[in-house]
């Protein structure tokens, strides 16, 4: 597709147990962002990358958050032992670099719930 | 720390009426951007301004950047059902997309 595409749209689980989000972004794109919204809030820096590695790993609420990305494409985040306060959507989104100005497309996020 | 407020968080409003979003920070910022958002979708990009005083027009949309690059707002001219959403601000510190964003402002236009 066209667009950067983010599986799964929904995750409910238990919780305790480790979950992981995959963003697929625009073919392309060297940068794609982790951000995490609450209801009708804004969004959270979690994490970024330029090709495969990621400079600022700043926004990342605690060791239970890790992401990687793999051939300058797709990445993965993992929240390991997951806890209530988790739960969130969890936005992607890739631009052409990192430099200043290039806008982000996002993605239609993962709604994650934790019971 | 929330380095950037808008105001006001929400906004119900009869189409036709004008109304102005307002982002406020105390930090200077090389570019801010401004998105909208729809319920179960990602943000969309609507404009970047990037020099003080700078105003970017998109048809009813009037955006203007402080001339110190602190703030911005965002102003509506008859608002329609259609600009109903969520809206938010954004800033780029130094050369790098990193980008901070707002608090959010849901927008109501009721027909």
């Amino acid at each position: 597709g066209a667009g950067v595409s983010q599986s799964p749209s929904n995750k409910v689980t238990e919780k305790g147990k480790d979950v992981e989000l995959r963003c697929d972004p625009i073919s392309g794109h060297t940068a794609l962002y982790w951000y995490r919204q609450s209801l009708g809030q804004g969004l959270e820096f979690l994490i970024y990358f330029q090709g495969n590695s990621a400079p600022d790993k700043s926004g990342l609420p605690s060791d239970r958050f890790s992401a990687e990305r793999t051939g300058g494409s797709v990445s993965t985040l993992t929240i390991q032992r997951t806890q209530q306060e988790d739960s969130a959507v969890y936005l992607c989104a890739s631009s052409l670099g990192q430099v200043g100005n290039q806008p982000q497309h996002f993605g239609d996020g993962t709604r994650l719930s934790i019971l | 720390t929330q380095l950037l407020e808008q105001s006001p968080q929400f906004l119900s409003i009869q189409e036709g009426e004008n109304l102005t979003v307002y982002c406020n920070s105390s930090s200077v910022f090389s570019s801010l951007q401004w998105y909208r958002q729809e319920p179960g979708e990602g943000p969309v990009l609507l404009v970047t301004v990037v020099t003080g005083g700078e105003v970017k027009k998109l048809k009813r949309l009037t955006f203007q950047f402080g001339d110190a690059r602190k703030d911005s707002s965002l102003h509506i001219t008859a608002a329609q059902p259609g600009d109903t959403g969520l809206y938010l601000c954004a800033g780029a510190k130094g050369g790098t997309n990193k980008l901070i964003f707002g608090t959010g402002t849901l927008l109501a236009v009721q027909p």
